[in-house]
C-alpha cells in the first residue's frame, strides 16, 4: 500500500522559515516525479512545485519562485520544501503528492498558518 | 501559465440526476487533463486521467471526454457519496494548474 505523509506544518511568524517532509512508502520513490499541492483555507487547490525523479529539474509556480525550494532524498525516500520568508497567503494545507502526467497517491496533508 | 476555468461553480441536484461539470483550459493541452474529487478534510482523489480513462477502483457512472481547450465530467446517476467538489487539473506544462473547482451540493 502506497502511503504518503506530510509533517513539519505549524504556526510561524510573517518572514519566518518553515521545512516540510514527506515520507514514501509502499512505491519506488526513485523511478517518480513528486509534487507539492497546497490548499488555502476554504479555497481551491493549487500546484506548488514538483521535482524529476533524480531531483535534476524543478518547477515552482510563480508567487513561491525564489522562496520555497523543493527536493528529495532517494535514500530516505522523502520529499521537502524549505519555505523561507514566508507570507500570511501562504496560509493553507500542503500536500505532497505522487505525480507525472497525473496524481494518483496523495498525503493527508500539513496545515501551515503563517500568522503574528 | 495554462489558465482552467471550470463552470459552474457550484450546482445542486438530486440523486439519480445525470451531472455535467465543464473545464475550458486557455490554451491547447491535448488529452492532458485530470478529474478529481474532494470532500472536506481529505486529500483529492483522481477520477479520471488523461481526459477519458477510468481511473481504477472509480465507478463507472463517471466518466469525461474532451480534447485541446474543452473537456467535461459526467456522472451518470448522481450517487449520495458523490456529493462533493470536483477539480480539472491540466499536466500539459507546468505549472499544473487546477481549475476553480465546482461544488456539487444536494437539492
Amino acid at each position: 500500500e502506497v502511503q504518503l505523509v506530510e509533517s513539519g506544518g505549524g504556526l510561524v511568524q510573517p518572514g519566518g522559515s518553515l521545512r516540510l517532509s514527506c515520507a514514501a512508502s509502499g512505491l519506488t520513490f526513485s523511478r517518480y516525479w513528486m509534487s507539492w499541492v497546497r490548499q488555502a483555507p476554504g479555497k481551491g487547490l493549487e500546484w506548488v512545485a514538483n521535482i524529476k525523479e533524480d531531483g535534476s529539474e524543478k518547477y515552482y509556480v510563480d508567487s513561491v519562485k525564489g522562496r520555497f525550494t523543493i527536493s528529495r532524498d532517494n535514500a530516505k525516500n522523502s520529499l521537502y520544501l524549505q519555505m523561507n520568508s514566508l507570507r500570511v497567503e501562504d496560509t493553507a494545507v500542503y500536500y505532497c503528492a505522487r505525480s507525472g502526467s497525473w496524481y494518483v497517491y496523495w498525503g493527508q496533508g500539513t496545515l501551515v498558518t503563517v500568522s503574528s | 501559465d495554462i489558465q482552467m476555468t471550470q463552470s459552474p461553480s457550484s450546482l445542486s441536484a438530486s440523486v439519480g440526476d445525470r451531472v455535467t461539470i465543464t473545464c475550458r483550459a486557455s490554451q491547447s493541452i491535448s488529452n492532458y487533463l485530470n478529474w478529481y474529487q474532494q470532500k472536506p478534510g481529505k486529500a483529492p482523489k483522481l477520477l479520471i486521467y488523461g481526459a477519458s480513462n477510468l481511473q481504477s477502483g472509480v465507478p463507472s457512472r463517471f466518466s469525461g471526454s474532451g480534447s485541446g481547450t474543452d473537456f467535461t465530467l459526467t456522472i451518470s446517476s448522481l450517487q449520495p457519496e458523490d456529493f462533493a467538489t470536483y477539480y480539472c487539473q491540466q499536466s500539459y506544462s507546468t505549472p499544473h494548474t487546477f481549475g476553480q473547482g465546482t461544488k456539487v451540493e444536494i437539492k
